[in-house]
C-alpha cells in the first residue's frame, strides 16, 4: 500500500528535551516536505526536499532542523523544543519535485511542555 | 495581505446543491493550483490539481482557473453529507507550497 508514515502520531515532551519525528514513503517519491498546521494559521511550510541531499526552507524554519540522506526518509529534527512549536506536523511527498500533487501521512500531534 | 485568502466560513449548503468555494492568491509566479479536502482529525487529500486557465472537471468537482484575476475556485455539484469537511486552496511556486486557511463546508441532508 502506498503510503507517507510518520512516528510518532503523538508525543508530549519538555522543554528543551530534543526530539526527532521520522517520515518515510515507499511511493519513490523526489520531493518530500515537512508542514505545521496551526488553528487560525493554516498549513505552513517548514522544511522541504527536492532531492536526497537536497533540503530548502520553507516559510517557518526557526527550530527545525531535517536531512534527507535516503530518498525514502525524511525526518524532522527538534533540537531544542520549545511550547510554540506545540502543534500537528504532517509529512508529505509527491512524485515530482516541484509538484504540488501531495500525499500526506496521517500527522504528528506534538505537545511541548 | 496572505498569499493565500480563501472566503470565510464556515460554508453550509442543504443536501444536493452546489458548493462554492473560493480562493484568491498575491504570488503572480505560482503555476499550479489545487484543492485539498481535510476531514476532522485526518489529513489533507488532494482532490483536484488545476494548472491552465479555464474548467477542469472531475466528476462533482470543477476547478476554475483565472491566473489574470489570481483566482481559483471550487464547485462541488449535488453536495453530499460526505463532502462535509475544511477544503484547502494552495498554490506550488519553485518548490514551496503555500496554503490557504481553509473553508469548512457543512451539508446538511
Amino acid at each position: 500500500e502506498a503510503q507517507v508514515t510518520q512516528n510518532p502520531r503523538y508525543l508530549i515532551t519538555v522543554t528543551g528535551k530534543k526530539l526527532t519525528v521520522t517520515c518515510s514513503q515507499n511511493m519513490n517519491h523526489e520531493y518530500m516536505s515537512w508542514y505545521r498546521q496551526d488553528p487560525g494559521l493554516g498549513l505552513r511550510q517548514i522544511y522541504y526536499s527536492m532531492n536526497v541531499e537536497v533540503t530548502d526552507k520553507g516559510d517557518v524554519p526557526e527550530g527545525y532542523k531535517v536531512s534527507r540522506k535516503e530518498k525514502r526518509n525524511f525526518p524532522l529534527i527538534l533540537e531544542s523544543p520549545s511550547p510554540n512549536q506545540t502543534s500537528l506536523y504532517f509529512c508529505a511527498s509527491s512524485l515530482f519535485k516541484g509538484s504540488g500533487e501531495l500525499f500526506f501521512g496521517e500527522g504528528s500531534r506534538l505537545t511541548v511542555l | 495581505q496572505k498569499e493565500v485568502e480563501q472566503n470565510s466560513g464556515p460554508l453550509s449548503v442543504p443536501e444536493g446543491a452546489i458548493a462554492s468555494l473560493n480562493c484568491t492568491y498575491s504570488d503572480r509566479g505560482s503555476q499550479s493550483f489545487f484543492w485539498y479536502r481535510q476531514y476532522s482529525g485526518k489529513s489533507p487529500e488532494l482532490i483536484m490539481s488545476i494548472y491552465s486557465n479555464g474548467d477542469k472537471e472531475d466528476g462533482r468537482f470543477t476547478a476554475q482557473l483565472n491566473k489574470a484575476s489570481q483566482y481559483v475556485s471550487l464547485l462541488i455539484r449535488d453536495s453530499q453529507p460526505s463532502d462535509s469537511a475544511t477544503y484547502l486552496c494552495a498554490f506550488t511556486n519553485a518548490g514551496k507550497s503555500t496554503f490557504g486557511d481553509g473553508t469548512t463546508l457543512t451539508v446538511k441532508p
